[in-house]
């Protein structure tokens, strides 16, 4: 069964807009990630944040998590045409090392 | 060449057929995962293995096995392939402490 859940499930922005997506989540969990996918291809891994942290930044993206509501936010700023892709959440559900992921936003940026 | 690697990266088998998706990394990594994507559903687990000697069952294991041949090489197959098993297929890989997964590229595989 999923543990994150994102939201929304497709967002189309005009390039140099932020997109924002969110994560839901069930269960306890030591770490939260965002991964990134072009069509078809294969996953990549963005940005790792540990439950003991509330924020994190890399590059033009900036990760938030709260645990007291079980959710993630993944903003992307400054957005360009590359970033065109879905963007998943990933928990260690329960701290077991294996990730469980959402079934992911399908972002569009128009140039 | 790549971190991880799948092979074949596409492939269309009949009902009731044995196949064999291959996956090999370079990372040196111990842990190693089959994941497989259907629109609209994300990403579900196999099988997983921590070490050559460890393998485990996802959370949708049935209708398929995997084989730990080495450190670097971690294969899954389907006994008697069916059309439901018609999907994308991820091989990723993690190191210890380092829990950020490296994907392959994926193999489509369909099911006629």
């Amino acid at each position: 069964s999923q543990q994150g859940e994102e939201d929304p499930q497709a967002l189309s922005i005009q390039e140099g807009e932020n997109a924002t997506m969110n994560c839901s989540y069930k269960t306890s969990i030591n770490n939260l990630q965002w991964y990134r996918q072009n069509s078809g291809r294969g996953l990549v891994h963005l940005i790792l944040i540990r439950s003991n942290e509330r924020e994190k930044h890399s590059g033009r993206l900036r990760v938030t998590l709260d645990t007291s509501k079980k959710s993630s936010s993944l903003l992307i700023t400054a957005s360009r045409a590359a970033d065109t892709a879905s963007y998943f959440c990933a928990t260690d559900k329960g701290g077991s090392e294996k990730l469980v992921f959402g079934k992911g936003t399908k972002l569009t940026v128009n140039p | 060449d790549a971190d991880v690697t799948q092979t074949p990266r596409n492939r269309i088998t009949k009902t009731g057929k044995r196949i064999m998706l291959e996956c090999s990394q370079t990372k040196g990594h111990d842990r190693m995962y089959w994941y497989r994507q259907d629109p609209g559903l994300g990403l579900r687990l196999i099988y997983y293995s921590f070490d050559v000697k460890d393998i485990n069952k996802g959370e949708i294991s049935d209708g398929y096995s995997v084989s730990r041949q080495a450190q670097a090489k971690f294969s899954l197959s389907l006994e008697s392939a069916i059309p439901n098993q018609t999907a994308l297929y991820f091989c990723a890989t993690s190191g210890m402490g380092d829990y950020g997964y490296t994907f392959g590229s994926g193999t489509r595989l369909t099911v006629v």
